[in-house]
């Protein structure tokens, strides 16, 4: 099982500003099945990057990724209030999906 | 536009089995993969496993030996069994549809909240 390393565990940022998350896998992967998501509280995750690098539909360019291997960023530029929430970082490797433990962004 | 909603029993006993349901609306489950993705209080998100709408599955093999799942097109609906419950299993459970496109999960339901206790 390959396993998905986000860090850091908190980001702390202010509005304006930029965030960068970072996923390391255990193993190469695939970029094509690299996806990151977003997720606020009470809410489902919602897709914001796959393949690595494009942005699922109705996401702002904001919002980017890039990575290859095993270390895969996504970056949120000019970080809006709206951006508080929790990031992950998800694989496929064709035997069993796998999800980071997650990247908790905080808007002062 | 899709729209997922899983539905079943919120609370289950120890060592009893948990249903779920989850319906789509908007659009045929033929012919994609839907997934069950959990999520425990505070923790991150665990892949549970997915069923196509022929009834193809693939699980998590940390749960395969309690995990079943199938698909009904004439009711659009997917369903998850997990046999033997342990508080452990107590999690948000959510539906999510594959996209085959981007490798990825497009559309989720709004997740369905499955406590184990006696």
């Amino acid at each position: 099982e390959i396993v998905l390393t986000q860090s850091p565990g908190t980001l702390s940022l202010s509005p304006g500003e930029r965030a960068t998350l970072s996923c390391r896998a255990s193993q190469s992967i695939s970029s094509t099945f690299l996806a990151w998501y977003q997720q606020k509280p009470g809410q489902a995750p919602r897709l914001l990057i796959y393949g690595a690098s494009s942005r699922a539909a109705g996401i702002p360019d904001r919002f980017s990724g890039s990575g290859s291997g095993t270390d895969f960023t996504l970056s949120v530029t000019r970080l809006e209030p709206e951006d508080s929430a929790v990031y992950y970082c998800q694989q496929y490797d064709e035997s069993v999906l796998t999800f980071g433990q997650g990247t908790k962004v905080e808007i002062k | 536009q899709v729209q997922l909603h899983e539905s079943g029993p919120g609370l289950v006993k120890p060592s009893e089995t948990l249903s779920l349901t989850c319906t789509v609306s908007g659009g045929s489950i033929n012919p994609f993969h839907w997934n069950w993705i959990r999520q425990s209080p505070g923790k991150a998100l665990e892949w549970i496993g997915f069923v196509s709408y022929i009834g193809n599955t693939h699980y998590n093999p940390s749960l395969q030996s309690r995990v079943t799942m199938s698909a009904d097109v004439s009711k659009n609906q997917v369903s998850l069994s997990l046999t033997s419950v342990t508080a452990a299993d107590t999690a948000v459970y959510y539906c999510a549809k594959w996209c085959d496109d981007c490798r990825a999960f497009n559309y989720w339901g709004q997740g369905f909240l499955v406590t184990v206790s006696s």
